[in-house]
């Protein structure tokens, strides 16, 4: 089965630029998205088909997609980014998740 | 703006069958624009898809769990559920609703929006 993998942490100092990663067989050929999860909430969208931003998300959230890997950036690191990151992608008809990114900004 | 409300029992009886409610509101459940989904999440991991309709009842299962899941749906009540049995402590989780958008000719987008999630335990 397809599998997405993701950094268990990942930390950065505010003000600065985190980069999180999720590493997949060829996931450059599907869309992948990611998911902002705050503690005891349910995940957010904030960003989908590899690069495109939902309504109501900053700017300082990017992503990108190519070969074997897609990548959330997150430009100018804010406190209320603390939160666990998921990605997401479909192999064919099933939804497959990344293992999941705490990020800690410290 | 679609919205979906989780409903349900927190807690079941080991071997039983654990059933929850997903209510669909500010949009139709006969859409052709979306799947309906769940998702969970065992308390302190990660997520775990486990299956998809579609308003005409096409189903998709995740394979781990495909011999113990039903996913219905119901038109008149705005609303779909989920079935899992034959639960143990490991299907301890908070289970999620979402709705994946549909673009057509098999390409599935993104799980959005979320419902709030409702914590099941299964324990005696």
């Amino acid at each position: 089965s397809y599998k997405l993998t993701q950094p268990p942490s990942v930390s950065v100092s505010p003000g600065q630029t985190a980069t999180i990663t999720c590493s997949g067989n060829e996931l450059g050929d599907k869309y992948a998205c990611w998911y902002q999860q705050q503690p005891g909430q349910s995940p957010v969208l904030v960003i989908y088909q590899d690069s495109k931003r939902p309504s109501g998300i900053p700017e300082r959230f990017s992503g990108s997609n190519s070969g074997n890997t897609a990548t959330l950036t997150i430009s100018g690191t804010q406190a209320m980014d603390e939160a666990d990151y998921y990605c997401q992608a479909w192999d064919y008809n099933t939804a497959v998740f990344g293992g999941g990114t705490k990020l800690t900004v410290l | 703006q679609l919205q979906l409300q989780t409903s349900g029992p927190g807690l079941v009886k080991p071997s039983e069958t654990l059933s929850l409610t997903c209510i669909v509101s500010g949009g139709s459940i006969s859409s052709a624009n979306y799947y309906w989904g769940w998702i969970r999440q065992p308390p302190g991991r990660g997520l775990e898809w486990i299956g998809n309709i579609y308003y005409s009842g096409s189903t998709y299962y995740n394979r781990s769990l495909e011999s113990r899941v039903t996913i219905s749906i119901d038109m008149s009540k705005n609303q779909f559920s989920l079935q899992l049995s034959s639960v143990t402590a490991a299907d301890t989780a908070v289970y999620y609703c979402a709705s994946p958008y549909y673009y057509g000719s098999g390409s599935m987008g993104p799980f959005d929006p979320w419902g709030q999630g409702t914590l099941v335990t299964v324990s005696s």
